[in-house]
C-alpha cells in the first residue's frame, strides 16, 4: 500500500458543487500539505498542517478549506467549485526535524470543474 | 510569491548525454531539494542540499548550490530514456516549515 493515499484519483464536477479531496498517510508524519499543480506554474501550496490542532494558509488558500481529522488524515474542500480550480492536487507529508525533512507525495487527485 | 524558477522549461537530449537544469529562488533557505515527476504522477524526492553545502552527489546526480546567487543546478550524467520526466527544485525556508517549488524542467531523453 502507498505511504500517502489520495482519493478520489479523478473527479469531474460542475460549477458550484462542494468537493472534498481526502488524504491519508501511514508514514506517521506530523506535517501534511496540500499543493495544486497547473501547467507552467509548478506546484503551489494551498494549506499545511503540523498537527491536528494546527492549520496554516499557504500561497493560494482562497476558495479552499481543510480539515485535519487525525494525524493520518488531511482533507481539502472546495466549498463551491469554479472552473479555474481545475487542476491536479497533491497531498504530501513531512517528518519535520525528526525526519529527513523531505516531502512524500501521494499520486494526485485530478479535478475537473465544468 | 516565494516560488522559484527553473530553466530551461524543456530540454531534449540523446541517451548518454548529460542534462543540466537550473533553479533560481528568491529568499534565504534552509535547504534546497530536487524532485522528479513522471507524467501525471506524484513527485519523488531525489536529493537534498543544505544551505551550508556547495555540492552534493548521489549516483548519476550532481547538485550545486550558490546561496550568494540564490541558484542551484542539477546535473544528470549519462542520461537514460528512463530519466524522461519533469524535474522540480523546492526550497525549504529557514523555518523549515514550508516548501516552495519551482516551475519545473521537462526532460526528454531520446533513445
Amino acid at each position: 500500500d502507498a505511504d500517502v493515499t489520495q482519493t478520489p484519483r479523478n473527479r469531474i464536477t460542475k460549477t458550484g458543487k462542494r468537493i472534498m479531496l481526502e488524504c491519508s498517510q501511514t508514514k506517521g508524519h506530523d506535517r501534511m500539505y496540500w499543493y495544486r499543480q497547473d501547467p507552467g506554474l509548478g506546484l503551489r501550496l494551498i494549506y499545511y498542517s503540523f498537527d491536528v490542532k494546527d492549520i496554516n494558509k499557504g500561497e493560494i488558500s482562497d476558495g479552499y478549506s481543510v480539515s485535519r481529522q487525525a494525524q493520518a488524515k488531511f482533507s481539502l474542500s472546495l466549498e463551491s467549485a469554479i472552473p479555474n480550480q481545475t487542476a491536479l492536487y497533491f497531498c504530501a507529508t513531512n517528518g519535520g526535524n525528526s525526519g529527513a525533512n523531505v516531502l512524500t507525495f501521494g499520486a494526485g487527485s485530478r479535478l475537473t470543474v465544468l | 510569491s516565494q516560488q522559484g524558477e527553473e530553466d530551461p522549461q524543456a530540454l531534449s537530449i540523446q541517451e548518454g548525454e548529460n542534462a543540466t537544469m537550473n533553479c533560481s529562488y528568491k529568499t534565504s533557505i534552509n535547504n534546497l531539494q530536487w524532485y522528479r515527476q513522471n507524467s501525471g504522477r506524484g513527485l519523488v524526492h531525489l536529493i537534498l542540499i543544505r544551505s551550508n553545502e556547495r555540492e552534493k552527489h548521489s549516483g548519476r546526480l550532481r547538485v550545486t548550490l550558490d546561496t550568494s546567487k540564490k541558484s542551484s543546478s542539477l546535473l544528470i550524467t549519462a542520461s537514460r530514456a528512463a530519466d524522461t520526466a519533469s524535474y522540480f527544485c523546492a526550497t525549504a525556508l529557514n523555518t523549515g516549515n514550508q516548501f516552495y517549488f519551482g516551475t519545473g524542467t521537462s526532460l526528454t531523453v531520446i533513445p
